[in-house]
Parts: structure tokens; sequence; C-alpha cells
């Protein structure tokens, strides 16, 4: 696997209370990005970076904010967590590929339960 | 936003046989597709990409097929094995885009 983790990798949270996540790669790469994965949903985009302290929202952005101070760190802020935010979170990394075409590597992903 | 959609949600084979697993995408502009596999309680990992200035691309037991007259990818794994048996997912990228867009995926059951 890529040297990517998360942190944590469960956590069960009340509704209305803040929650990050924390993705940490050392590959430094220059692309990271947040998605979560429901049941019929696949994998959808929350956020992503393109590079320190740059970050622009995806599909399903609201509710979330994130912050890239270092290249090997990507957080994710809930800033108030609700039920509907129950979700298993995953982190991906990539390289700049030739003519803007690249994979994404996976981390673990992170287990969130929002009661 | 486009979505991308696959034709059957689930799929079984005998092992040692030939699987297809098929995605139709809406966005004819949409210039990369990539897909993965994701295990059971794992992240997605990446299988095989094609670019859309071809048209077949091959790997070790996997080819990607892209027909962009009628916006459809498909995925051949040759000789299925078990530790094939996982979800599979399509995933486009739009032009000059960041952001990627995955279907909902086909979960391969490999049948013994």
């Amino acid at each position: 696997d890529a040297g990517i983790t998360q942190s944590p990798r469960h956590k069960v949270t009340e509704t209305g209370t803040p929650v990050t996540l924390r993705c940490h790669q050392t590959e430094n790469h220059r692309y990271m990005y947040w998605y979560r994965q429901d049941p019929g949903h696949g994998l959808r985009l929350i956020h992503y970076s393109y590079g320190v302290k740059d970050t622009d929202k995806g599909e399903v952005s609201d509710g979330y904010s994130v912050s890239r101070s270092k290249t090997e760190d990507f957080l994710l802020t809930l800033e108030s967590a609700t039920s509907s935010q129950t979700s298993v979170y995953f982190c991906a990394i990539s390289e700049s590929g030739s003519g803007g075409f690249r994979w994404q590597f996976f981390g673990p992903g992170t287990r969130l339960t929002v009661l | 936003g486009e979505s991308v959609g696959l034709h059957l949600p689930t799929l079984s084979v005998q092992e040692g046989d030939n699987s297809i697993i098929n995605c139709a995408y809406s966005n004819s502009a949409s210039d990369y597709f990539i897909w993965y596999k994701q295990e059971s309680g794992k992240g997605p990992q990446f299988i095989i990409d094609i670019r859309s200035n071809m048209d077949k691309r091959q790997g070790q037991r996997v080819t990607v097929l892209l027909n962009k007259t009628v916006k459809h990818l498909s995925l051949q794994i040759a000789a299925t094995q078990p530790g094939d048996s996982a979800v599979y997912f399509c995933v486009e990228m739009f032009p000059a885009g960041n952001q990627f867009y995955f279907g909902t995926g086909t979960s391969l059951t490999v049948i013994p």
C-alpha cells in the first residue's frame, strides 16, 4: 500500500459535536482527497487539495471543511456533526500525471457514527 | 453533476471463467476512466485506467474496453479467481478536472 494513513479508524460521536479526521501521507504527493462512501452511492468527493493551503469543494461539501497546512496532512472537519454524516470516510492521494491523468491511492477508511 | 452507472449491481461467476463488468457513462466529454477494486473493509485499489484516445488497454489478467460511441466501458477479468471477489467501481474524470465520479459499483462473487 502507498504510505497513507487515516486516524481515527473508528469514531462514535453525538449530534452537534465537532469532529476532525486526519489523513497523513508519506509519499509527498500533490493531490489529496476526502470521499464518503454510503450504501447505494459509491464514493462521493467531499473536498480535495491541490497543494498546501489550496483546496476546493467536491460534490457533497456542505457541512464539511478542510485544511492542509503541510504537504503530508489533510484534515476533514465536521463543525457540528449530524446523523446524515454517518458514513465511511476515505482519504486518497495522487501525483500529477502526464497530461493531468492520474489515479489515486486510497487510505484504509474511517468509520464515523453520529448518534 | 454527472454520474456513472453500471448495468448490473451483482455478478456471480465460476472460478476459472472470464468475468465482464460493464459501465455506462453519461458525459461524452470525459477523457479518462479508471477501474478500482474494493475488498470488504478496505479502500479502493487501482486496477487499470484508460484515456479517451484509446479503445483498449490490457493489464495482468485484466482488459478495459472503451466504446465512446455508446459511452460504454467494460472490465474483463480472465480466469477469475476467488481473490477477485470484490466490488468493482468504474470512475470517470472530466476534462482538465480534479474531480472523479464513481459509479455505485458491481459486486463480483467467484464461485469455487
